[in-house]
């Protein structure tokens, strides 16, 4: 069965310095990617996907995120966060056909003034 | 376009009782998945419904059940309340085709006591 690992719990980071969060996921067969964010008492909105085609991926609020099929891994990169990018991040995995979503346990970005 | 509705939005109920919790998803959308959230287990899916038929099933007990409606609204049933049931419960719907892109409602946050 799909599995998806989020390595860190909580991201602490400056305001204004780039930020990772990791992703892997278990299963190499075909997969399609996504990165969502939950903001404090919300659902959770899609920041970006990825179906097939070129591994860069550009999202809303000036994510993005690299599809790496031999590290089976999926990274989450801004390069200068705002307070605003304060909130929860999950990463799911979807594999081909009508499969529900896995996500992983979530990453805590906290930024810093 | 309207987004995906969620009602009551909390909710308190004691330990036997049941719940129905409601869920209206995108005009257009067939397909409505429930999710689970706890800070101790994350996000775990619970069911997803697409035009009136169950298509996918998570690992929960079947005190937990689920319909959905010929105009795509679905509800799901908890009967004989756990304290461990104590969770915010998400709704998300989409179209059901291939890039399953799922769009998330804001919650329902059910306190067992």
């Amino acid at each position: 069965a799909q599995s998806v690992t989020q390595l860190d719990s909580q991201v602490p980071v400056f305001e204004e310095a780039p930020v990772e969060l990791r992703c892997n996921y278990s299963s190499s067969v075909s997969v399609y990617l996504f990165w969502y964010v939950q903001y404090p008492n919300q659902g959770l909105q899609l920041l970006l996907k990825y179906l097939s085609g070129s591994t860069l991926v550009k999202g809303i609020n000036g994510f993005e995120a690299e599809f790496n099929k031999s590290q089976t891994s999926f990274h989450l990169r801004k390069p200068s966060v705002h307070i605003s990018d304060t909130a929860e991040y999950f990463c799911a995995v979807r594999n081909s056909g009508n499969t529900p979503l896995v996500f992983g346990k979530g990453t805590r970005l906290s930024v810093i003034a | 376009k309207a987004g995906v509705t969620q009602t009551p939005r909390y909710l308190i109920k004691t330990r036997g009782q049941q719940v129905t919790l409601s869920c209206s998803p995108i005009s257009g959308h067939r397909s409505v998945s429930w999710y689970q959230q706890t800070p101790g287990q994350g996000l775990q899916f619970l069911f997803e419904y697409f035009s009136e038929t169950q298509r996918n099933k998570g690992n929960f007990p079947g005190r937990f059940s689920g319909r959905q409606f010929s105009n795509s609204r679905s509800e799901m049933n908890v009967s004989t309340l756990e304290l461990g049931d104590s969770a915010l419960y998400l709704c998300a719907s989409s179209s059901g085709g291939k890039d399953y892109e799922q769009y998330f409602g804001p919650g329902t946050r059910l306190t067992v006591t």
